[in-house]
Parts: structure tokens; C-alpha cells; sequence
């Protein structure tokens, strides 16, 4: 299957601070890429979704000005939490459509953020 | 009700039998269905998809999909202690679209 790297896999940060966190893909290049947030011992919850080089659609109820996302290449797209709360504090994870023709997703490992 | 739906479980299996997992969808106008395991702290991992009704077997994996009933399943053959994880089936209405989860199925698979 294909390979996604997300970094860092966790961070700790203050209230009121940014944190940024990439996902890159390896070994394909993608056109459309999602981030999911998920809660523990509840499922993925689709934040949003990205198109490279456009902006990205965000799921109802999610705030575009808080989760800054950035579709910068085919390989890597960014999450900027901004002005972190600990009600942030969740599982990130991101996952690329392949581009083998098929509609299959592939997850990154996750970013565990944890807001103090 | 929701759009995919799993029993949350656990579904508690004795090791080497077969584990059954079981998924309804409401969208008839489905294209996709997948499964994915996911460990404890870990991301989703794929096991396989499937497209078309029938069954569809990889390894000791075997997905069957009834498009008629809104269906899609799991067998899990000769279970493991490591295949103990909670199962997550999606369902994608269309190529290129997003995915939807179920809630997932905890499989504790015992020595």
C-alpha cells in the first residue's frame, strides 16, 4: 500500500499557541487529501478536504479559521491548529486518495496533539 | 439513522475461530466499501476493499458485499491474538469522494 508520514507524531503545546503539522505522501502523488480528528474510543470525524493548489472544503461545524489547511504540493498539505484550546486536544490523522486508479484511501500515523 | 452502522462490540472470539463483522449503509447510490483496522492509539490501516457484490478474499481476510441489502461484512479466519483491534467499515458514494466511517466493531480475540 502506499506510504503517508505525518510529523510530528505528537506535541504538547500551551493554550493560545499555533501548532502545524504535515502529512506527506512517499510514494505517489496525490491530487486530494482529508483530515480527520478523532476522540478517544469514537470514530474518524472528517474535518476537511483538499484539492492541490485550491482551497479546502470544510465539514459543517468545523471552523475554517481555526484549522488552517494548506495543499502546498501533490505530496504534502498542512494542518495549522491556531490558538490552540484544550477541547483541540485530539487524534489528527491524514489521508491521501492514492492515484492508482482507485478511490482508496491511505492513513498517515496520526499526530497526537495534547493542549495544556 | 446513521449513514454506516456497526455494532461497537466487543466481539470476543476464541483464537483460531473465524471473528464476523457486520456493517449496514443507508446510501444505496454506494460505490465503495472498505475495511480498516485500527490498533489501540494507532491510524486507520487498510485491509481491503470491495466494489462489486460477492465475496472477495485476501489472505485469511474475506469481505462479501450485498449491494441489494445495504451489506457489507468481514470474516476474519483462524483468529489471532494480534488481530484484536477495532474493525471500521467505510463507505464512499462516489470516486475521489470522502469516505464515511462506521462507529467500529472491537474484536478481543482470547488465547
Amino acid at each position: 500500500g502506499a506510504v503517508v508520514s505525518q510529523h510530528p507524531s505528537w506535541v504538547i503545546c500551551k493554550s493560545g499557541t499555533s501548532v502545524k503539522i504535515e502529512c506527506r505522501s512517499l510514494d505517489f502523488q496525490a491530487t486530494t487529501m482529508f483530515w480527520y480528528r478523532q476522540f478517544p474510543k469514537q470514530s474518524l470525524m472528517l474535518m476537511a478536504t483538499s484539492n492541490e493548489g485550491s482551497k479546502a472544503t470544510y465539514e459543517q461545524g468545523v471552523e475554517k479559521d481555526k484549522f488552517l489547511i494548506n495543499h502546498a504540493s501533490l505530496t504534502l498539505s498542512t494542518l495549522t491548529v491556531t490558538s490552540a484550546h484544550p477541547e483541540d486536544s485530539s487524534f489528527y490523522i491524514c489521508s491521501f486518495i492514492a492515484g492508482d486508479g482507485t478511490d482508496t484511501q491511505y492513513f498517515g500515523p496520526g499526530t497526537r496533539l495534547t493542549v495544556l | 439513522q446513521k449513514e454506516v452502522e456497526q455494532n461497537s462490540g466487543p466481539l470476543s472470539v476464541p483464537e483460531g475461530a473465524i471473528a464476523s463483522l457486520n456493517c449496514t449503509y443507508s446510501d444505496r447510490g454506494s460505490q465503495s466499501f472498505f475495511w480498516y483496522r485500527q490498533y489501540s492509539g494507532k491510524s486507520p490501516e487498510l485491509i481491503m476493499s470491495i466494489y462489486s457484490n460477492g465475496d472477495k478474499e485476501d489472505g485469511r481476510f474475506t469481505a462479501q458485499l450485498n449491494k441489494a441489502s445495504q451489506y457489507v461484512s468481514l470474516l476474519i479466519r483462524d483468529s489471532q491474538p494480534s488481530d484484536s483491534a477495532t474493525y471500521l467499515c467505510a463507505v464512499n458514494k462516489a470516486a475521489g469522494n470522502k469516505l464515511t466511517f462506521g462507529g467500529g466493531t472491537r474484536v478481543l480475540v482470547k488465547p
